[in-house]
């Protein structure tokens, strides 16, 4: 079965200083790769996804996520927080194929706090 | 526009209940979801209909029961309501091309409170 690691549970920054969420995944055959974000009371939104192509990604509000696969890892990045990205950041994997299509394993999540 | 809706937002309700949840979407997806939260926010797969067939079914009490009407809704039933069934349920949507299946968008969340 997948799983996913998230290592940091909670996160705590100034505004302006640079993240890093990091994010393992345990599958030994071709993933899609997920971020999303839930703002507090809020649904989940999607920040950026990796299928294909060029495993650096970009996604909305300024973060981008670099795929590396010899390390099974998606680590989501943003040089400079705002107040406004404090949220839970979960990092999401799903089968590009077979018989668990479409199921989206989540890791456990990262509670982002950034001090105004 | 809600691309996925549900309702109610908050659902109360006393032990021994059955309670129905409701979703649509309105992206034109084939395939959508159940995902129950807990409470340290930890999410996990229910439910999955494609084109009104259930895909996936996890380990979930038969008390809870999926419907389908068409491709743009996908409700959830559960009967004799218990505490442990206390949470947050989201539902979302996806496309499915071929044997690939994209990224999922979800709806606002129905907070279940069991008292």
């Amino acid at each position: 079965a997948q799983s996913v690691s998230q290592h940091n549970h909670h996160v705590i920054l100034s505004e302006a200083a640079s993240l890093e969420l990091g994010c393992n995944y345990s599958y030994g055959g071709t993933v899609n790769l997920f971020w999303y974000v839930q703002y507090p009371g809020q649904h989940l939104q999607l920040l950026l996804k990796y299928f294909s192509g060029d495993p650096l990604v970009k996604g909305i509000k300024g973060f981008e996520a670099e795929f590396i696969k010899s390390k099974f890892s998606f680590n989501l990045r943003k040089p400079s927080v705002q107040w406004s990205d404090t949220a839970e950041y979960f990092c999401a994997v799903n089968a590009d194929r077979g018989s668990t299509l479409g199921r989206l394993y989540f890791g456990r999540g990262t509670q982002l706090t950034v001090w105004p | 526009d809600t691309a996925v809706s549900q309702t109610p937002k908050y659902l109360v309700t006393q032990m021994g209940n059955d309670k129905s949840i409701k979703c649509e979407q309105n992206l034109g997806h084939d395939t959508m979801y159940w995902y129950k939260q807990d409470s340290k926010k930890f999410l996990k797969i229910m439910f999955s209909y494609n084109n009104k067939e259930l895909i996936i079914n996890e380990t979930v009490p038969n008390r809870f029961s999926p419907k389908s009407p068409d491709k743009a809704h996908l409700n959830l039933h559960i009967n004799s309501l218990e505490l442990g069934d206390s949470a947050v349920y989201f539902c979302a949507s996806s496309q499915r091309l071929g044997t690939r299946s994209y990224e999922q968008y979800f709806g606002p969340g129905t907070r279940l409170t069991v008292t």
